[in-house]
């Protein structure tokens, strides 16, 4: 049973265009929500995360939005790079005493010139 | 430069000859934890400690063994090693105060024949 859904194996944006990336759960457990990012032959690396306690977070390009009821959050990428061509995990913790990570099956942006 | 380093990066072997992926990490971070990334099915946790000597099963252990005799080090040991464990190994660390935000080792790539 997979708890974190990313439906969207890849998506291709133009350079300058907005990529939005989504993301769904099922856990309503979960209360913190983190997006990483891949490059090939590298590690995942934090992006931008966000509370249950909140419905967007800013970090310059990336924005991440939470919706509770609908249980799906979304990263807005504006204005996408071709840098940013990379995949995107998004995770999701439940707290308190408990620091396991479930990661979703991440979704391919590529950012076109 | 904090960092989390594996050994080796990419490992061809043989069923059932035991090895060992070593993960190391600099930053003091109490919680270590490994993954594997299978295709389509995204990153998945096989172990974490929180501490030293304090280690769980995550949510795909079977066929593997770990142990966290120091802080800083977090070995994976495949006993028996099995052609449905051929992967992408990340090793991962992060201070219990922020275990959402993990830092991800390069990652190891393991074939089993």
């Amino acid at each position: 049973d997979q708890q974190v859904k990313q439906n969207s194996p890849s998506l291709s944006v133009q350079e300058g265009r907005i990529s939005i990336l989504n993301c769904d759960y099922t856990n309503s457990m979960f209360d913190y929500f983190l997006w990483y990012k891949k490059y090939p032959a590298e590690g995942p690396t934090f992006l931008i995360s966000i509370s249950s306690i909140k419905d967007k977070n800013e970090d310059g390009r990336f924005t991440v939005f939470l919706n509770k009821s609908a249980k799906h959050l979304s990263l807005h990428i504006v204005p996408s790079q071709p840098g940013d061509s990379a995949v995107y995990f998004c995770a999701a913790n439940s707290g308190g005493s408990n620091y396991k990570l479930t990661f979703g099956k991440g979704t391919l942006l590529t950012v076109n010139p | 430069e904090a960092q989390v380093t594996q050994n080796p990066r990419y490992l061809i072997t043989v069923t059932g000859k035991k090895l060992t992926v070593t993960c190391s990490q600099n930053m003091n971070h109490e919680y270590m934890s490994w993954y594997r990334q299978d295709p389509g099915l995204g990153l998945r946790q096989i172990y974490y400690s929180m501490n030293v000597e304090v280690t769980d099963k995550g949510d795909v252990p079977e066929g593997y063994k770990v142990s966290r005799k120091e802080k800083r080090n977090f070995p994976l040991i495949l006993e028996s090693p099995s052609p449905n464990q051929t992967s992408l190994y990340f090793c991962a660390s992060s201070s219990t105060h922020r275990t959402d935000t993990q830092y991800f080792g390069p990652g190891t790539r393991l074939t089993v024949l």
